[in-house]
């Protein structure tokens, strides 16, 4: 496609369930991040992937989040024994060179949202 | 405490009008300050992004510029439209030695232009 995908667009758990959000980038994007956006607030950094690695995923809240990108593309944010407060639009972003160039734009999917009941 | 702040929290205006959107923040040293642009139920689009030695930079009727000193950065736009209603998000990229582009997001400013 020609943009960033994340399925589904919108999720209903209830708490305690397990979950997976996926994010297809952009066709040949090196890195991928992951970020959580709360009602009203701007998006928080969960974690970073270059190619296939994860080089950083301090923003993650607890262990309970878990991301991967096995082959480099498609990413997948698992959250397992969902809480209340996990409700929140889960944005996946892609940008195509490595990090560090200034003009080194990321590209938005729309977004998972995620309601915990 | 946030290290992007922005102002307003909200803004109303009619159609046609001029605004400016504030942003403050206390990250350094940074590498880029972005303005995105996020309409509801999508992901944020990039409006225009500065380094820290740029102090102006348009994009259409948005223009953005940068104070490095006071840390201060503002969005004009010129001749509003209705699809000018969005949230305007103030993202700055701070300089790490990871060299990744580890953004951080201010709040938003969310504006709605009426007829």
């Amino acid at each position: 496609g020609a943009g960033v995908s994340q399925s589904p667009r919108y999720k209903v758990a209830k708490r305690g369930q397990d979950v997976a959000l996926r994010c297809d980038p952009i066709s040949g994007h090196v890195s991928l991040f992951w970020y959580q956006q709360a009602l009203g607030q701007g998006p928080e950094f969960l974690t970073y992937f270059q190619n296939e690695a994860q080089l950083d995923k301090s923003g993650l809240p607890s262990d309970r989040f878990f991301a991967e990108r096995p082959e480099g593309s498609v990413s997948t944010l698992k959250i397992q024994r969902t809480q209340q407060e996990d409700s929140a639009v889960y944005l996946c972003a892609s940008s195509l060179a490595l990090g560090g160039l200034a003009k080194n734009i990321q590209y938005f999917g729309a977004g998972t949202r995620l309601s915990v009941l | 405490k946030n290290q992007v702040e922005q102002s307003p929290q909200s803004l109303i205006i009619l159609e046609g009008k001029n605004c400016t959107l504030q942003c403050n923040y206390t990250v350094s040293p940074f590498s880029n300050l972005r303005w995105y642009k996020q309409d509801t139920g999508r992901g944020p689009v990039s409006l225009t992004i500065m380094t820290f030695s740029e102090n102006t930079k348009s994009n259409g009727r948005y223009t953005a510029t940068l104070d490095a000193d006071t840390k201060q950065s503002s969005l004009h736009i010129t001749a509003s439209q209705l699809s000018d209603s969005a949230s305007y998000i103030c993202v700055v990229n701070p300089l790490l030695s990871g060299g990744y582009n580890k953004l951080i997001f201010g709040a938003g400013t969310r504006l709605a232009v009426h007829p």
